[in-house]
């Protein structure tokens, strides 16, 4: 495997239900992102961590749980969700140092679809 | 506040016809970095190109050129000979530079552009 993997490619869940989206990287990298993409909307960062730490949590409703358990893998934590939390996230990695360019590698997305 | 605006939401062309995204970004910063990304139908945004505000020459690689021009706060994106491959939806992102190395990208809404056979 290499870049960055991102699954499920596809789900479609209740609001009641609690789903997870994984993101797994492969580059040894040391921040992971999460970002959502609605259409006609730039993409929206919801979630950084850097070396493991939450650095950056960008507004986002409690209903959206990250959890990074080494720097490695990043999950997104579902549950009470709403019809238009229905979008494309995008997982992403990078390695950050300081005045860097950090260029992001992006995963092929998670699209889901809440009824 | 950072902004990036595409004001192109979608462009069709014939293939072979050369075509130009544009990006108009606003930033208080005197150093930031500009950045294109490609999101081909398969959904993962693939990195083009990054160049730096201090560096304004442009750039050619193969069919794709950009032109940086700061007095304008402008990074367009030329694709000649257009391809069905180019097909895709592209980005514009900004970013400020700073010694913590892990600043927010702001990116625009993306341009969609279908080359048609």
């Amino acid at each position: 495997e290499t870049g960055v993997t991102q699954t499920p490619r596809h789900l479609v869940m209740g609001m009641t239900n609690k789903k997870s989206l994984k993101c797994e990287q492969h580059l040894g990298h040391n921040a992971m992102y999460w970002y959502k993409q609605s259409a006609k909307k730039p993409l929206e960062l919801m979630f950084v961590y850097n070396f493991k730490e939450q650095t950056e949590n960008n507004s986002v409703p409690s209903r959206f749980s990250p959890e990074c358990p080494n720097s490695s893998h990043l999950f997104l934590h579902l549950h009470t969700l709403q019809p238009e939390d229905s979008a494309l996230y995008l997982c992403a990695s990078s390695q950050v140092t300081p005045a860097g360019a950090n260029v992001l590698t992006f995963g092929a997305g998670s699209r889901l679809t809440v009824l | 506040a950072q902004k990036v605006t595409q004001a192109q939401t979608e462009i069709s062309v014939v293939e072979k016809e050369d075509v130009t995204l544009d990006c108009v970004y606003e930033t208080r910063d005197t150093t930031y970095y500009l950045f294109w990304y490609k999101q081909p139908p398969s959904g993962e945004l693939v990195f083009l190109i990054r160049r730096n505000s201090f560096d304004e020459q442009n750039e050619i690689s193969g069919r794709y050129s950009w032109n940086f021009q700061k007095s304008t706060s402008s990074f367009n994106f030329t694709i000649t000979a257009s391809q069905v491959v180019d097909s895709a939806v592209y980005f514009c992102a900004l970013r400020r530079i700073s010694n913590f190395g892990n600043e927010k990208l702001t990116f625009g809404t993306g341009t969609r552009l279908t080359i048609i056979p």
